[in-house]
């Protein structure tokens, strides 16, 4: 089982709203990543959490705040985004094995900013 | 700055043909390697790794990996009209502690019925 689910699935909110997106993976991997991905552009990694653990922050705005609360689950709060923070958000899972450590997608929230 | 660079096509082939899929990658130290298909609207889905020199079968698809010319390649036999989407090459170096992936920005196939 390779499943890494996303809610919501769709999600519309404007620039003053504070909303979350929740990822949660069964796989008992212990590294859970968020990106972000244009149209037409591949994913970009925005945070990495590693055993539960931040260990990447791709220098994301501070109005995207992520969250792991346990092995199994992650967040992104989102909090003041602007019309051009919308998006694919996408959660990955991987074991956090070394060099063939791969990753597994959820299907990820597309978000629209008004 | 690592890069990992892909045709962006679209490649077009007819129902049945061989598709051919390429990347390349800039750092030396990258280890393992990549597939993701992703359509339209969706999430990418893994559809190959590979970390050795040589060739990887699965199926219809085979993954091919020449590390001294830093090029690893999808060949899809039988493409169907199914198989229409962007292909993402991903690239993971050796350093452990760096987990994330290095994306191409993706090849769209197109295959004709």
């Amino acid at each position: 089982d390779t499943e890494v689910t996303q809610t919501p699935k769709h999600l519309v909110m404007g620039m003053t709203n504070k909303k979350s997106l929740k990822c949660e993976q069964h796989m008992g991997h212990r590294a859970m990543y968020w990106y972000k991905q244009k149209a037409k552009k591949p994913p970009e990694l925005m945070f990495v959490y590693s055993y539960e653990k931040l260990s990447i922050n791709e220098s994301v705005p501070s109005r995207f705040s992520p969250e792991c609360p346990n092995s199994s689950l992650l967040n992104l709060h989102l909090h003041a985004l602007q019309p051009e923070d919308s998006a694919l958000y996408l959660c990955a899972s991987s074991q956090d094995s070394g060099g063939t450590d791969t990753q597994y997608f959820g299907p990820g929230t597309r978000l629209t900013v008004l | 700055q690592k890069e990992v660079e892909q045709n962006s096509g679209p490649l077009s082939v007819p129902e049945g043909a061989i598709a051919s899929l390429n990347c390349t990658y800039s750092d030396r130290v990258s280890q393992s390697f990549f597939w993701y298909r992703q359509y339209s609207g969706k999430s990418p889905e893994l559809i190959m790794s590979i970390y050795s020199n040589g060739d990887k079968e699965d199926g219809r698809f085979t993954a091919q990996l020449n590390k001294a010319s830093q090029y690893v390649s999808l060949l899809i036999r039988d493409s169907q009209p199914s198989d229409s989407a962007t292909y993402l090459c991903a690239v993971k170096d050796r350093d452990t502690g760096r987990r994330a992936l290095t994306f191409g920005s993706g090849t769209r196939l197109q295959v004709q019925p």
